[in-house]
């Protein structure tokens, strides 16, 4: 069974800070990984997707990275902004495929 | 083409009433995925669904919880007699396969609130 976790659970930082977000999985038999943000009392939305076969997919400032012989993916964020203040949830297939598990997220506050 | 649409955005029921929660996936999304997000805890798998079959129901509760993804319009979440620990935003995502291959887009969820 896939389990996800997520450090730090939550994370305050100055804005313009670089800032990594660490997301393990116990199964690296796995298809893909998802990056998703969520804001308070809202839905999620995806900010990166990396293959299988993928080590790494950048999307502006995000910059999300996948090791499956550690176990680990890492959501590089540079240059935080105010704006960047959300919950930041890593999600893994499970091995049927069928849906994702999800982390516990990480809780990003960017102060002014 | 429009995202993942939920409806409605906020339900309020009375314990015993029943809750019907709306998915409508995004155009060409044969794939259906209903997740759950307690208050400050994280989201929990439901059920997978594609149309007019159910893939995976074991995140589901046995009783009282229900969820059909008929051949036309949008896949229904139905819980009834609904309790206090029902209250919670039950979140739908779609995928044009599963989502062990694809990106999955989620809805802006339904918060439910059981008074």
């Amino acid at each position: 069974k896939q389990e996800v976790t997520q450090i730090p659970a939550a994370l305050s930082v100055p804005e313009g800070e670089n800032l990594v977000l660490n997301c393990s999985f116990t199964d690296s038999a796995i298809y893909n990984l998802q990056w998703f943000r969520q804001d308070p009392g809202k839905g999620l939305t995806s900010l990166l997707l990396i293959q299988s076969s993928q080590r790494e997919q950048t999307s502006g400032r995000l910059n999300a990275s996948l090791d499956k012989s550690s176990g680990r993916s890492t959501l590089y964020i540079a240059a935080s902004q105010p704006g960047d203040s959300a919950t930041y949830l890593c999600a893994f297939p499970d091995r049927d495929g069928q849906n994702f598990v999800f982390g516990p997220g990480t809780r990003l506050s960017v102060l002014p | 083409n429009a995202g993942v649409m939920q409806n409605p955005r906020h339900l309020v029921r009375r314990r015993g009433q029943e809750a019907r929660l709306r998915c409508s996936p995004m155009k060409g999304h044969s794939h259906v995925y209903w997740y759950r997000q307690l208050p400050e805890e994280g989201l929990k798998f439901m059920v997978y669904l594609q149309k007019e079959n159910i893939i995976d129901e074991s995140g589901m509760p046995k009783e009282r919880f229900s969820a059909e993804f008929p051949k036309e319009g949008p896949s229904i979440l139905r819980i009834q007699q609904v309790v206090r620990g029902d209250s919670a935003a039950y979140f739908c995502a779609s995928s044009p396969q599963g989502q062990g291959a694809t990106e999955a887009f989620f809805g802006q969820g339904t918060r439910l609130t059981v008074v």
